[in-house]
């Protein structure tokens, strides 16, 4: 069965350095969404890839947060500098289509990212 | 504003005793609803979704969900909760239709089995 992958798994840094995490959707799937879940908390969606281009990323603090989706394929997204309080577990999800509501998101294991 | 309550921090139940937990949103049209459980340091599997049709929806691992527009709620069952079923449930809404298909979850109510 084919999976969402995320790398690294878990990430310790330091406050004030860069951080980036991979994802590699499900095969043919044209919509990629990072989902960022604070511990305690639900996910909450940081920005939407429809193929290359960006749908949504009105929740994505821009002074630091970048993503990107170069190919439509896989995407990296980065933190610089990164900050105590973006300690939390990145989710990437991915859809076939993102042209409907009811496009199952499936969901990768996640990077444990902790700042310290 | 849209939001989605799950009242519920932790629940424990004992092995084989009924379980029920709570979800409720608010939302400006009949969203489409979720939900979905997450085991310790693993990502979101989807356990059942309401588009719409009959209210009582039927799920993976002998979970059902029932909606009811009037309470605007999304209530997650099972008869008989397996020790396996430990794990944290999340309820999720999402539009219909749109440019953007970002799902709203809850907090996640945390499910303890006892033996």
């Amino acid at each position: 069965e084919a999976e969402v992958a995320q790398s690294p798994r878990y990430k310790i840094t330091e406050k004030s350095q860069a951080v980036a995490f991979w994802c590699d959707p499900i095969s043919g799937h044209a919509t990629l969404y990072w989902y960022r879940q604070i511990l305690g908390q639900g996910p909450e969606l940081l920005v939407q890839f429809q193929d290359e281009s960006v749908v949504d990323d009105s929740q994505l603090p821009k002074d630091r947060f970048s993503a990107e989706r170069l190919k439509g394929v896989d995407s990296t997204l980065k933190i610089q500098p990164a900050e105590l309080g973006d300690s939390a577990m990145y989710l990437c999800a991915s859809s076939s289509r993102g042209t409907s509501g009811d496009d199952e998101q499936y969901f990768g294991p996640g990077t444990r990212l902790t700042v310290t | 504003a849209q939001s989605v309550t799950q009242p519920d921090i932790h629940i424990t139940v004992s092995e084989g005793a009924s379980l029920e937990l709570r979800c409720n949103y608010s939302y400006g049209a009949t969203p489409y609803l979720f939900w979905y459980v997450q085991s310790p340091g693993q990502g979101l599997q989807l356990l059942l979704k309401y588009f719409s049709g009959d209210t009582l929806v039927q799920g993976i691992k002998g979970f059902e969900a029932e909606f009811k527009r009037s309470q605007s709620s999304f209530n997650l069952r099972k008869p008989s909760v397996h020790w396996s079923d430990a794990a944290e449930y999340f309820c999720a809404v999402g539009p219909r239709r749109g440019s953007s298909y970002k799902l709203i979850f809850g907090s996640g109510t945390r499910l303890l089995v006892r033996p």
